[in-house]
Order: C-alpha cells, then sequence, then structure tokens
C-alpha cells in the first residue's frame, strides 16, 4: 500500500479553521484519497474522499495538491466535537484495494 | 438499520473460553470488515468479506480466529481458547462495493481476564 505521512498532532481553536495536512508522495494514478476520523471511544468516522478535484461536504473540505503528492482536509470552523484523530488513507480505485491500511493519523485537540 | 450494529457492545470472558461477536451491516452494503483496536493502538485488519466471494483472512492472528458470513448479511467474529492479548475493541464497517467510505460500528470491547 502506498503510505500517508501526517503529523503526530495539531492544536487548534474553537471556531477557527484547521488545515489538517498529508503527504502521499507515492501515490499512483488510480489511487483515492481518504479521510476518517476517530472520536474517543467511538469507531471511525468516515468523512471524506477525493481523486483529484477538491472536494467539499457538510463535514470538511478536501484540498489536493495538482501533483497530488499532498492533501490538506479543512475544518472550516472547529467545534469541540472535533477533537479526534484524523487519518489520511490511499484506497486504490476499480475495487481492487477494499484494505483501508489506518496508520497513526493526527490528534487534533480542540481549546475552548 | 441506519447503521453497522455490534453485539454485544462490552464482553468480558475468562481466559481460555471461546467468544462469538456479531456484526450486522447497512442493509445494501456487500462488503464487510472486521478490524481490532488494541488499547492506545491503530486499526489491525482481521478479514473481509465481498458478496459471494472468497473472503481475505490475511489479517486473522492465528488460527483461534474465525469469520463467517451469510450472504450479504450477518457476520460473526468467533475466538477460541481466549487469551488475554486478544484484549481489544473489535470493529466492523461495511461499504457498497467500489471506491466508497466504510461505515464502523462502535464495536465490542473484549477483556480477557
Amino acid at each position: 500500500d502506498a503510505k500517508t505521512t501526517q503529523p503526530n498532532s495539531m492544536e487548534s481553536n474553537e471556531e477557527e479553521p484547521v488545515h489538517l495536512p498529508c503527504n502521499h508522495s507515492t501515490i499512483s494514478g488510480t489511487d483515492y484519497i481518504h479521510w476518517y476520523r476517530q472520536l474517543p471511544s467511538q469507531g471511525p468516522e468516515y468523512v471524506i474522499h477525493g481523486l483529484t478535484s477538491n472536494v467539499n461536504n457538510r463535514m470538511a473540505s478536501l484540498a489536493i495538491a495538482e501533483d497530488r503528492k499532498s492533501s490538506t482536509l479543512i475544518l472550516h470552523r472547529a467545534t469541540l466535537r472535533d477533537a479526534a484523530v484524523y487519518y489520511c488513507i490511499l484506497r486504490a480505485g476499480g475495487g481492487s484495494n477494499y484494505k483501508l491500511t489506518f496508520g497513526k493519523g493526527t490528534l487534533l485537540t480542540v481549546n475552548p | 438499520g441506519a447503521g453497522v450494529s455490534q453485539s454485544p457492545s462490552n464482553k468480558v470472558t475468562e481466559k481460555g473460553k471461546d467468544v462469538e461477536l456479531r456484526c450486522d451491516p447497512i442493509s445494501g452494503h456487500t462488503a464487510l470488515y472486521w478490524y481490532r483496536q488494541r488499547l492506545g493502538q491503530g486499526l489491525e485488519f482481521l478479514i473481509y468479506f465481498q458478496g459471494n466471494s472468497a473472503p481475505d483472512k490475511s489479517g486473522l492472528p492465528s488460527d483461534r480466529f474465525s469469520a463467517e458470513r451469510t450472504g450479504e448479511s450477518v457476520s460473526t467474529l468467533t475466538i477460541q481458547r481466549t487469551q488475554q492479548e486478544d484484549s481489544a475493541v473489535y470493529l466492523c464497517a461495511s461499504s457498497r462495493w467500489g471506491v466508497y467510505g466504510y461505515t464502523f460500528g462502535s464495536g465490542t470491547r473484549l477483556t480477557v481476564v
């Protein structure tokens, strides 16, 4: 599996935007970029995914670099409920790689 | 149902006993996955089911672990002769076939004493 690199931890203030970076320099042309988060004592929760173009949904935005070697998950206004571990994962397209490999992720702390 | 349902939510068992964990995926989700998460650790892939295809069992840590799934419905994960190192949260997830997000259940917290 192509690997991703994320900072171990980040800190933000409530109601401020948060930009969570992810490097994936060995990404292949068919790899999708997926983001999940895991709140304390809960199972992971799907956040967003994309291939080449930037993506927006009700939870977050995903900005993908033009060369696709990096991406950024954007939380537009952090809330205390957004404190979680955020995982950036590459998943091969075409349904051939069904196994998501979770790394250590980024622990996001949100200060009131 | 609306989400992935796992039962029991908590299980305490004695070392050496067998346990069975259950997962009800979202209706229409053909793919089903089991993961394990030890305290303070990341998620470990255990097994994957997709429709009637042979499951990918490559993540099962030993032959004490087995899993079954009937068609595209319920799955059970069985751990025989439990050991203390089996203590973890066992998470089930399901998804539609293709590059879609997984929906995880809340997990079963297994404690082997």
